[in-house]
């Protein structure tokens, strides 16, 4: 399976923290994407990473990439009670064609 | 800014009778997809759709579904003879390259 893992499965912290979530996966990837979703809504892309890519940045959020483990972090920073929300990395396989296979996600609670 | 539009919010129907889900996708969009979430758990992935035609399913998407692109606006989810485990919410999605990602706010289906 290249479904992905997330860990922790749930995080909570205080405004301002930081936040690391975790993303494992199993196959090969073309890249990588992080999703946000609020409760009871859809998904919402923040940001993607290649498979030739080791870090990227935007905003308050930095990705990391390790194809070597298979893993991949997002860092949120200086985080906000309205970061509170679902966050599940996506995968797409370097043999898929049109599927992205998301993980069991995180959920982020930031306490004000 | 253009959004996906997924009808119904909420479906409920009984065992044994078909549902369609429908989606109307970003205007300029390619690529289509469903997706399905149970309970705010996992996000599986179903199909992708691109140039009339299936290009990914999963083995969820088995013969009880179906998918359509009727006309130029909507693309639409058929399942057949819905059981009880087929109640989740399900996702419509769509892109202008194959990813990002743009999804709706889902349609929660209840099987009785």
């Amino acid at each position: 399976s290249q479904q992905g893992e997330e860990d922790p499965q749930a995080l909570s912290i205080q405004e301002g923290e930081n936040a690391t979530m975790n993303c494992s996966y199993k196959t090969s990837i073309n890249n990588l994407q992080w999703y946000r979703q609020n409760s009871g809504r859809g998904l919402v892309h923040l940001i993607l990473i290649r498979s030739n890519e080791r870090e990227k940045h935007s905003g308050r959020l930095r990705v990391t990439l390790d194809t070597s483990k298979k893993s991949s972090s997002l860092l949120i920073t200086a985080s906000r009670a309205a970061d509170t929300a679902s966050y599940f990395c996506a995968t797409e396989s370097t043999s898929g064609t049109y599927k992205y296979i998301f993980g069991t996600g995180t959920r982020l609670k930031v306490l004000a | 800014e253009p959004e996906v539009t997924q009808t119904p919010s909420h479906q409920v129907t009984q065992m044994g009778q078909e549902v369609i889900l429908r989606c109307v996708p970003i205007s300029n969009h390619l690529y289509f997809y469903w997706y399905r979430q149970i309970l705010g758990q996992k996000v599986e992935f179903l199909v992708s759709f691109y140039n009339n035609e299936i290009s990914e399913k999963s083995e969820i998407f088995d013969d009880q579904f179906s998918v359509e692109r009727p006309d130029g606006s909507n693309f639409t989810l058929k399942i057949r003879s819905t059981k009880l485990e087929d109640s989740a919410m399900y996702f419509c999605a769509s892109s202008e390259a194959p990813t990002p990602l743009h999804f709706g706010n889902g349609t929660r289906l209840t099987v009785t």
